[in-house]
C-alpha cells in the first residue's frame, strides 16, 4: 500500500530556478490537493482537482502551476522560485472531497535560498 | 482566512493524564476532521464527525461537537509518550477547499 507518494523528500534551490514538486496516489482518489506549512502556521491550499483536467486555485496559489493529466499524478510547479516560497509542501488526496478522509503523503521541504 | 483555529497552541501533561483540546470554526460546516502530525511527517487522520453528529470516540479519542458554538473538542485519554505530536482540526462547508487551524502541540512526559 503504497497510498500518496512526494517527491523529492528534500530540495534546495536558487531564487529563480524552476521546479516540479510530484505527488501520486494509487487510491484511484479523484480529489487531490497540495498544501504548504511554514512554522506556526497551519496547511494553506495552494490548488486542488477534482477529478483529471479539472483543476482549482486555492488559498495561496500565485506562483504555483499545477495540473492534472491522470486521476494518479498530481504534480506541482514553481515557476520562478522565491525565498518567501521556502516551506514544507504536502500533497493530499481523498475519495470524494472536503467531506472524506484525506490522505497525506509525507511531504517536501523546499529550501529557496 | 483560517476556518478552524485550535486553543491551546501548545500542551504539556504527564504520561497517563487526559489531554483535551479545542478547535473553534466560523462558518457552517458539513463535517470537522481531526489530524494528528508527528514531527517531521505527514497528517494522519484521526477522526471525523459530520454536523448532525454530536459525539463520536475512537480508541482512546473522544470527539465533541457543538454547531451551536462552531466549536469542537478532541480528548486523549490516558495519554501515551506516542501521543506526543501536533493536533489539527479542519473543516469542510461544502466547498472543495478544507481548512485547517495552527494545532495545538501536545508534549506527553514519560
Amino acid at each position: 500500500n503504497a497510498g500518496v507518494t512526494q517527491t523529492p523528500k528534500f530540495q534546495v534551490l536558487k531564487t529563480g530556478q524552476s521546479m516540479t514538486l510530484q505527488c501520486a496516489q494509487d487510491m484511484n482518489h479523484e480529489y487531490m490537493s497540495w498544501y504548504r506549512q511554514d512554522p506556526g502556521m497551519g496547511l494553506r491550499l495552494i490548488h486542488y482537482s477534482v477529478g483529471a483536467g479539472i483543476t482549482d486555485q486555492g488559498e495561496v496559489p500565485n506562483g504555483y502551476n499545477v495540473s492534472r493529466s491522470t486521476t494518479e499524478d498530481f504534480p506541482l510547479r514553481l515557476l520562478s522560485a522565491a525565498p518567501s516560497q521556502t516551506s514544507v509542501y504536502f500533497c493530499a488526496s481523498s475519495y470524494g472531497g472536503t467531506g472524506d478522509i484525506q490522505y497525506f503523503g509525507a511531504g517536501t521541504r523546499l529550501s529557496v535560498l | 482566512s483560517q476556518q478552524g483555529e485550535e486553543d491551546p497552541q501548545a500542551l504539556s501533561i504527564q504520561e497517563g493524564e487526559n489531554a483535551t483540546m479545542n478547535c473553534s470554526y466560523k462558518t457552517s460546516i458539513n463535517n470537522l476532521q481531526w489530524y494528528r502530525q508527528n514531527s517531521g511527517r505527514g497528517l494522519v487522520h484521526l477522526i471525523l464527525i459530520r454536523s448532525n453528529e454530536r459525539e463520536k470516540h475512537s480508541g482512546r479519542l473522544r470527539v465533541t461537537l457543538d454547531t451551536s458554538k462552531k466549536s469542537s473538542s478532541l480528548l486523549i485519554t490516558a495519554s501515551r509518550a506516542a501521543d506526543t505530536a501536533s493536533y489539527f482540526c479542519s473543516s469542510g462547508a461544502g466547498s472543495y477547499q478544507l481548512t485547517f487551524g495552527k494545532g495545538t502541540k501536545l508534549s506527553v512526559i514519560p
